[in-house]
């Protein structure tokens, strides 16, 4: 049983396009969300996240959307770079280890 | 600051075999969780490991076992390995307790293969 589903396994975009990225969950107990990227051979990065009070966070040019009601959340990187190809996860959290429960991944491509 | 550190970076067992891998943690952070990236999938939670003992653990086995040291570094312990166990395990350090916080360092990862 999937609780966090990310649909699309991979998403192409040009250089300064805007990039949707999708997430789809559906545990009501998370309350925190968070985005993280992975490049090859290397660990997952923080992105950005949002707390379940909020509909929107920004940080430079990384914005989370979050519907509640929807139990749907979108990441929205814009003006894309081609630094920023990668696979991005969704990530929301809950329990008291505050344990987080990843998404698939969507692999990004920022073509120049 | 230092980050997060995992070895070894590569290891191939056969099948019945243990294997522990070791995580230091990112300076200051006092919380260790462990989680296993199967190919193609996002990675999914072990266990965690806060002041050296178990604070959470996901849906593993007994087989899969860990250790939190007073330094805040950690081991994780699999035993009768399986050939599904091949995967890139993950350890991720954090602050816990009343300063908990959601957001993980990861390291790089050991990539466990099984044969």
């Amino acid at each position: 049983d999937q609780q966090v589903k990310q649909n699309s396994p991979s998403l192409s975009v040009q250089e300064g396009r805007i990039s949707i990225l999708n997430c789809d969950y559906t545990n009501s107990m998370f309350d925190y969300f968070l985005w993280y990227k992975k490049y090859p051979a290397e660990g997952p990065t923080f992105l950005i996240s949002i707390s379940s009070i909020k509909d929107k966070n920004e940080d430079g040019r990384f914005t989370v959307f979050l519907n509640k009601s929807a139990k749907h959340l979108s990441l929205h990187i814009v003006p894309s770079q081609p630094g920023d190809s990668a696979v991005y996860f969704c990530a929301p959290s809950s329990g008291s280890a505050r344990q987080l429960t990843f998404g698939s991944g969507t692999q990004l491509t920022v073509l120049p | 600051e230092t980050g997060v550190t995992q070895s070894p970076t590569h290891l191939i067992k056969t099948r019945g075999q243990q294997v522990t891998l070791r995580c230091s943690s990112q300076s200051g952070h006092n919380t260790v969780s462990w989680y296993q990236q199967a190919l193609g999938q996002g990675p999914q939670f072990i266990f965690q490991y806060y002041r050296e003992e178990e604070n959470g653990r996901g849906n593993f086995p007994p087989r899969f076992s860990g250790l939190q040291f007073p330094n805040y570094s950690s081991e994780l312990n699999v035993n009768a390995l399986e050939l599904d166990d091949s995967a890139l395990y993950l350890c991720a350090s954090s602050l816990g307790g009343a300063l908990t916080n959601e957001k993980l360092f990861f390291g790089s990862g050991t990539q466990l293969s099984v044969l």
